[in-house]
């Protein structure tokens, strides 16, 4: 089983600074993926990063980058140089191989940029 | 243009009328999956398929039905609709359902209205 906590309902960020949206996990699985997705007020999901539970180099997509603590169960989103496009819904999730392929969603983050 | 549709985008329904949502890829991807969102809750997957006529239930089946005829196609139906069952709705699709980077395509949504 896997479960995925966002401790932070809201965040609020001045444009052009970095943020940092926190996700921790659970899982029993050995081997698994992580994923970031954003959600927009128009309602769409929309992928934005991946890490893998053996890939040993944070992933970066971008001006995002997933910081990744296997020790701490932890894969936080960083997003550098906010815009306020980047205002939206952020839903941290987990998929193990005893998932067969589900993926299990945190409660999300609401991100606001602030001119 | 690679990408997940669902119809309708919006419905409104009164309860015990039988719906369909319908959901396409053109990915040729071999696993899909719907999903509902709720407020405070994130997304809770209701069933996936693994394959053409392979189903299986997610967190939340009950209630819902899908089928998996044609490879392209995973219809969601709901027999009789509840007001439990007013959700936002995805359907999602991705190459397979290991837990390696495969990027998880979302439809747009369907929101979903059962009074």
């Amino acid at each position: 089983a896997q479960k995925i906590t966002q401790t932070q309902p809201g965040m609020f960020v001045q444009e052009k600074e970095a943020v940092t949206l926190d996700c921790t996990y659970d899982t029993s699985d050995q081997s698994y993926g992580l994923f970031w997705y954003k959600q927009p007020s128009s309602g769409e999901m929309i992928f934005l990063i991946y890490q893998g539970s053996y890939d040993e180099q944070n992933a970066t997509e971008g001006r995002y980058s997933l910081n990744f603590q296997k020790a701490r169960k932890s894969a936080n989103l960083v997003i550098s140089a906010s815009q306020l496009g980047d205002s939206a819904m952020y839903f941290c999730a987990i998929t193990g191989w005893t998932s067969y392929g589900k993926l299990t969603f945190g409660q999300g983050t609401i991100l606001t940029v602030h001119p | 243009e690679a990408q997940v549709t669902q119809n309708p985008r919006y419905l409104i329904t009164v309860t015990g009328k039988k719906l369909t949502v319908t959901c396409s890829q053109n990915m040729n991807h071999e696993y899909m999956s719907w999903y509902r969102q709720d407020p405070g809750l994130g997304l809770r997957q209701i069933y996936y398929s693994m394959n053409v006529e392979v189903t299986d239930k997610g967190d939340v089946p009950e209630g819902y039905k899908v089928s998996r005829k044609e490879k392209r196609n995973f219809p969601l139906i709901l027999e009789s609709p509840s007001p439990n069952q007013t959700s936002l709705y995805f359907c999602a699709s991705s190459l397979e359902s290991s837990a390696g980077s495969y990027e998880q395509y979302f439809g747009p949504g369907t929101r979903l209205t059962v009074t």
